[in-house]
């Protein structure tokens, strides 16, 4: 199986930097997804990793490090509209199918 | 864009009852899931179709069913709701690929009386 980690919460203030860390553990790795959900919405793909290194997608960037098992989301200059949840995913092992984190409740605040 | 459309936003069933939870995706997707997410245990999978007819077991199958006729829909059923399957219910779709990611519905909260 596979297990994910990611803090519970985290808060910032608006006009920060923060990072989201997710590790995993798993075999076979196929790569790591990013996912938005704002309260009551549905989750919507922020960014997708399988080689080593930072991914730069205007504000959001996300990291992966397979030697380590490791993941981050840095959000840079945060706005009261980045408050949401951020799920990891990962896949492994060729499978189509996800395993999440239980995901990371970001509260920004003025 | 893709669109996952689920057919009810908000549902109230009674214990017992039959339930079904409509999900139609228009991008010709090949696989399609079920989740169901409740605070503090995040998004865990129900069923997932990977083709029209074909399905496999999630991690949390025990109550449900699922129907895939058409590529396009996805159903799932609950036999006799029980007040233990109130919880938010979201579709996703993607394509056949390792790489693709999930593209979600805006999700059915149901709530089983």
């Amino acid at each position: 199986g596979q297990n994910i980690d990611q803090p519970t919460e985290m808060t910032a203030t608006e006009g920060a930097i923060v990072q989201i860390n997710c590790t995993y553990q798993t075999s076979g790795f196929n790569g790591l997804f990013w996912y938005q959900q704002h309260a009551g919405e549905a989750p919507t793909f922020l960014s997708y990793n399988v080689l080593d290194g930072l991914e730069e997608k205007g504000r959001f960037s996300s990291f992966l490090s397979r030697s380590k098992g490791y993941s981050y989301l840095l959000l840079k200059e945060l706005q009261m509209k980045d408050s949401a949840s951020y799920l990891c995913a990962v896949k492994s092992g060729g499978s189509y199918i996800p395993t999440f984190g239980r995901g990371t409740s970001l509260i920004v605040h003025p | 864009d893709v669109k996952v459309t689920q057919s009810s936003r908000y549902l109230v069933k009674r214990t017992g009852e039959k339930v079904f939870l409509e999900c139609v995706q228009d991008m010709d997707h090949e696989n399609m899931f079920w989740y169901r997410q409740d605070p503090g245990l995040g998004l865990r999978l129900i069923y997932f179709s990977y083709d029209v007819k074909m399905k496999e077991k999630g991690d949390i199958p025990e109550g449900y069913s699922v129907s895939r006729e058409k590529k396009e829909r996805f159903s799932l059923i609950l036999e006799s709701a029980s007040t233990n399957q109130t919880s938010m219910y979201l579709c996703a779709s993607s394509v056949g690929q390792v790489n693709s990611p999930l593209h979600f519905g805006n999700g059915t909260r149901l709530t089983v009386t």
